[in-house]
């Protein structure tokens, strides 16, 4: 596609249960984000993936969420034992990193979004 | 760690009024500066700014990049109850990695 898409737009789980979201970057972009935003809220980061380097995952709130990039396109943000202060937007961005150093064209692009209720 | 700072946090104008909003930041080796516009759940682009000094501009909105003071500026002139939104400032670093602002929301009045 021609945009960033992720699934589902939304969700709606109990508490305890796990979730995995899913995000499809736009094609041969090379970095991607994981953003949170509660209501009302800022962008919280996440996690970043950037080519084929470790994710940066300072952003993860505790060990129940995790991430994974396969092949370098998609991602899945999986969050284990919900709770309700899970309950959030979840957004994915990617950026087509140039290889020239010099240059910089980092516009990310933002997916929809994936409304979690937890209840 | 990089830091990015937006003020105000809210503000509430009406229809016609002209509104500044600020970003300041604290990166190691700076590379952009990014405004985005969230109406709804997915932020759009508005501006990117690498060079000090040189305004952008866009129909009402214009926005300048401040690398002594490490700060931008979002100017929108003739405001409309459209704009009413939370708008997002951005900082890329030389590893091409973007911190985010908590954002200013604004809402425009009719």
């Amino acid at each position: 596609g021609a945009g960033v898409s992720q699934s589902p737009s939304n969700k709606v789980t109990e508490k305890g249960k796990d979730v995995e979201l899913r995000c499809d970057p736009i094609s041969g972009h090379t970095a991607l984000y994981w953003y949170r935003q509660s209501l009302g809220q800022g962008l919280e980061f996440l996690i970043y993936f950037q080519g084929n380097s470790a994710p940066d995952k300072s952003g993860l709130p505790s060990d129940r969420f995790s991430a994974e990039r396969t092949g370098g396109s998609v991602s899945t943000l999986t969050i284990q034992r919900t709770q309700q202060e899970d309950s959030a937007v979840y957004l994915c961005a990617s950026t087509q990193v140039p290889r020239q150093t010099t240059f910089t064209n980092t516009e990310a692009f933002f997916g929809q979004g994936t409304r979690l209720t937890v209840v | 760690e990089d830091k990015v700072v937006q003020s105000p946090l809210s503000l509430v104008v009406h229809e016609g009024d002209t509104v500044t909003l600020n970003c300041s930041y604290e990166v190691t080796n700076f590379r952009s500066l990014l405004w985005y516009k969230q109406e709804k759940k997915a932020p759009t682009f508005l501006f990117m700014l690498t060079s000090s000094g040189i305004e952008k501009k866009s129909g009402r909105l214009s926005s300048i990049l401040d690398k002594k003071e490490l700060s931008s500026i979002l100017n929108i002139t003739a405001t409309q109850t459209g704009d009413s939104a939370i708008y997002l400032c951005a900082v890329e670093d030389a590893g091409n990695m973007l911190t985010f602002g908590g954002g200013t929301r604004l809402m425009v009045k009719p």
